[in-house]
């Protein structure tokens, strides 16, 4: 069972709009989580890292937010853009294992006009 | 400004046939990622190397083998194809920091490998 799991796995937004895709993880124990943005064909990008002692952290119109205590995160885009429409995932790296990371499987954004 | 460069971008094999996947980064990096992507699922890891030297399994590693052959340079070799391991192949690699490393991972763009 995937220890990372996301929601929802696909959505569609109209441009300019603002959309929360979720992340619920049962990895424990973890150093950070990531947020990754993967275009069609190409490799993922990363977006954010937050450690667990942090709430939330922005990249221009992305935020994401962690709460430890409930294993939940969120990434919020606002103002959504064309350039938007990608995959989203959530990486949730481990402290016991080096170099050892557990991808969700990612939530597909489609930006309409 | 390559970053990290996969060759090749597209394979077909025959179930049987061998293939070695190139993967090389200019960033200096000390570690590097093979990982697979398969539809529906997160990306998994086959091997990795912290540093120059050195291999590790990772999640998914049989079939496969590695061989880091320098600092810039990791390659992942397929002995024995099988249908299984049609999948798309992503390359990364970060910064040695140790376990709790906050540094993000730089991926290629893939190479897309299809098994008949």
């Amino acid at each position: 069972k995937n220890q990372v799991e996301q929601s929802p796995q696909s959505l569609i937004i109209l441009e300019g709009k603002n959309c929360t895709l979720q992340c619920n993880y049962t990895v424990s124990p973890f150093s950070n989580l990531r947020w990754y943005k993967q275009d069609t064909g190409r490799g993922p990008v990363s977006l954010t890292i937050m450690t667990f002692s942090e709430n939330t952290k922005s990249n221009g119109r992305y935020t994401a937010t962690l709460d430890a205590d409930t294993k939940q995160s969120s990434l919020h885009i606002t103002a959504s853009q064309l350039s938007d429409s990608a995959s989203y995932i959530c990486v949730v790296r481990l402290t016991d294992s080096w170099g050892k990371f557990q991808f969700g499987a990612g939530t597909q954004v489609v930006v309409t006009p | 400004n390559a970053g990290v460069t996969q060759t090749p971008k597209f394979q077909v094999l025959k179930t049987g046939q061998s293939m070695t996947l190139q993967c090389a980064q200019d960033m200096n990096h000390n570690s590097m990622y093979w990982y697979r992507q398969d539809p529906g699922m997160g990306l998994r890891l086959i091997y990795y190397s912290a540093s120059e030297g050195t291999t590790d399994k990772g999640e998914v590693p049989n079939g496969y083998n590695v061989s880091r052959l320098n600092k810039r340079e990791f390659s992942l070799r397929l002995e024995s194809a099988a249908p299984s391991q049609t999948s798309v192949y992503f390359c990364a690699s970060s910064e040695r920091g140790g376990q709790g490393s906050n540094q993000p991972q730089h991926f290629g763009d893939g190479t897309r490998l299809s098994i008949l």
